[in-house]
């Protein structure tokens, strides 16, 4: 099975600033296309996820641009742009490789 | 506009069974994964399941695998999650979420259905 590990586990952050968050997988989440299957979530306190990134760096409909997804392989990086308020919550990197059966890492809690 | 609806919270006793909803507008509910996802109070994510309404094929994680049944109804575009005999432990809020497509991300949630196992 594929293990999801996520640093750091807990983020404090300033608006205005830049935060990042790091993803690792236990196997490569790179397929044959050249895809890495790999997706970012946020839940922001009191609500459901909503889907960031997917594919590693391709941003969902109505994303702001602060957000950045990068990296390849195993290693990845959720960068955020110049945080806001609105931004705090649980980001979880999600490998979507093992068709329909998706890992959740363990989130990452922003907080100001 | 795209909805997911999840059925009400329930309370049960452990050893009852129940069975909770995800109801789907908006969209040809039919050709899209639904997946269940599992937080416990104060816990992160975790994967249950996916079911495809329009044939209820159904794929479990294989913590999930045998203790939860996943299955669809294309006739009134629903997804269901049930349980023949719920534990304490399964004290927690389930959501159901729309794959737009392999790689592509959850990218309708419903609001959860919060489930309280208590004695």
């Amino acid at each position: 099975d594929i293990v999801i590990t996520q640093s750091p586990l807990s983020l404090p952050v300033t608006p205005g600033e830049p935060a990042s968050i790091s993803c690792r997988s236990s196997q490569s989440l790179l397929h044959n296309n050249g895809f890495n299957y790999l997706d970012w979530y946020l839940q922001k306190p009191g609500q459901s996820p909503q889907l960031l990134i997917y594919l590693g760096s391709s941003r969902a409909s109505g994303v702001s641009g602060r957000f950045r997804g990068s990296g390849s392989g195993t290693d990845f990086t959720l960068e955020i742009n110049r945080v806001e308020a609105e931004d705090v919550g649980v980001y979880y990197c999600v490998q979507t490789l093992q068709t329909l059966s998706f890992t959740f890492g363990p989130g990452t809690k922003v907080h100001i | 506009e795209v909805q997911l609806v999840q059925s009400g919270a329930e309370v049960k006793k452990p050893g009852e069974s129940l069975k909770i909803s995800c109801k789907g507008s908006g969209y040809s509910f039919t050709n899209y994964w639904i997946g269940w996802v599992r937080q416990r109070p104060g816990k992160g994510l975790e994967w249950m399941g996916i079911v495809y309404p329009g044939d209820s094929d159904a794929k479990y994680s294989p913590s999930f695998q045998g203790q939860v049944t996943i299955s669809g109804d294309r006739s009134i575009s629903a997804a269901y999650l049930q349980w023949s005999s719920l534990k304490a432990s399964d004290t927690a809020m389930y959501y159901c979420a729309r794959q737009r497509g392999n790689g592509l991300g959850l990218d309708y949630w419903g609001r959860g259905t919060l489930v309280t196992v208590s004695s």
